[in-house]
C-alpha cells in the first residue's frame, strides 16, 4: 500500500545484534500494528499501538520492543533476546470505523535473516 | 475472538467463480467476519467484511449464513492474479484494539 512504507525490504543480521525495522504511514490513522510471519504460517501479532505514546504487547512480544513518539511512525526493534528472529515482518494501520470495525492496511513487509 | 476453520487448499478454473468457505461456529453476536488475501511475499490485502447481511464490493461477495456459523467468500470471475492465500478472520466489533488473529488460511490456486 502506497500509504505505508516499511524499510528496509531485506535485512541481514548477525546473531547478537539488535536491528530496527521502520514503519511510516501518511494515512493519518491512529492505530498501528506489527505482525510476524514464518514460512507457510499465518500472521502473529507482536505489538500494537492505538495512539501516540501508548502501545500494548501482542501474542509474541518477547524479544521485541517498539516506540510510538509520532503518529506517523511505529518502529520495531528486534533485540538479541529474540531467539528465532528470521521471519517476514509486516506493519499495518487500521482505518477508523464504527465500533472499531475498520480494516487493516498492510505495508509490503521487511524480510529479516539472521546469519 | 472466535476461531475459524478453512480448507487448506482449493483449485479454481480461470474465469469461473471461486467459492471459499469458512466455519466460525463459536462466533458471538458482535463479532464481524473479515476476509484478507496474501499474494506470495507481499503484505495481506483487505477484501471485505460483514456482520449479518451479505456484502458485495468491487472485489468479492461475502455470504453469511443466517445462524452466522459459516460464511463464503465468492470471487465471481477468478483470474490467475487471484492465486493467493485467503484468510477468514472473526473479530469483536466492540473491541477497540483492532487486533486480528490470522490462522493458516486457504491457498487458492487459479488454473488456466
Amino acid at each position: 500500500d502506497g500509504g505505508i512504507t516499511q524499510s528496509p525490504k531485506y535485512l541481514f543480521r548477525k546473531e547478537g545484534q539488535n536491528v530496527t525495522l521502520s514503519c511510516e504511514q501518511n494515512l493519518n490513522h491512529d492505530a498501528m500494528y506489527w505482525y510476524r510471519q514464518d514460512p507457510g504460517q499465518g500472521l502473529r501479532l507482536i505489538y500494537y499501538s492505538q495512539i501516540v505514546n501508548d502501545f500494548q504487547k501482542g501474542d509474541i512480544a518477547e524479544g521485541y520492543s517498539v516506540s510510538r513518539e509520532k503518529k506517523e511512525s511505529f518502529p520495531l526493534t528486534v533485540t538479541s533476546a529474540q531467539k528465532n528472529p528470521t521471519a517476514f515482518y509486516l506493519c499495518a494501520v487500521r482505518t477508523s470505523g464504527r465500533f472499531g470495525t475498520g480494516e487493516l492496511f498492510f505495508g509490503e513487509g521487511s524480510r529479516l535473516t539472521v546469519l | 475472538d472466535a476461531k475459524t476453520t478453512q480448507p487448506p487448499s482449493m483449485d479454481c478454473a480461470e474465469g469461473r467463480a471461486a467459492n471459499l468457505p469458512c466455519n466460525h461456529s463459536t462466533i458471538s453476536g458482535n463479532e464481524y467476519v473479515y476476509w484478507y488475501r496474501q499474494i506470495h511475499s507481499q503484505g495481506p490485502q483487505y477484501i471485505i467484511h460483514g456482520l449479518k447481511n451479505n456484502e458485495t464490493n468491487e472485489m468479492a461477495s461475502l455470504i453469511i449464513t443466517e445462524d452466522r456459523k459459516s460464511s463464503t467468500l465468492i470471487l465471481p470471475h477468478a483470474t490467475l492474479r487471484d492465486t493467493a492465500v485467503y484468510y477468514c478472520i472473526v473479530r469483536d466489533g466492540s473491541s477497540n484494539t483492532g487486533k486480528l488473529i490470522f490462522g493458516q488460511g486457504t491457498t487458492l490456486q487459479v488454473k488456466p
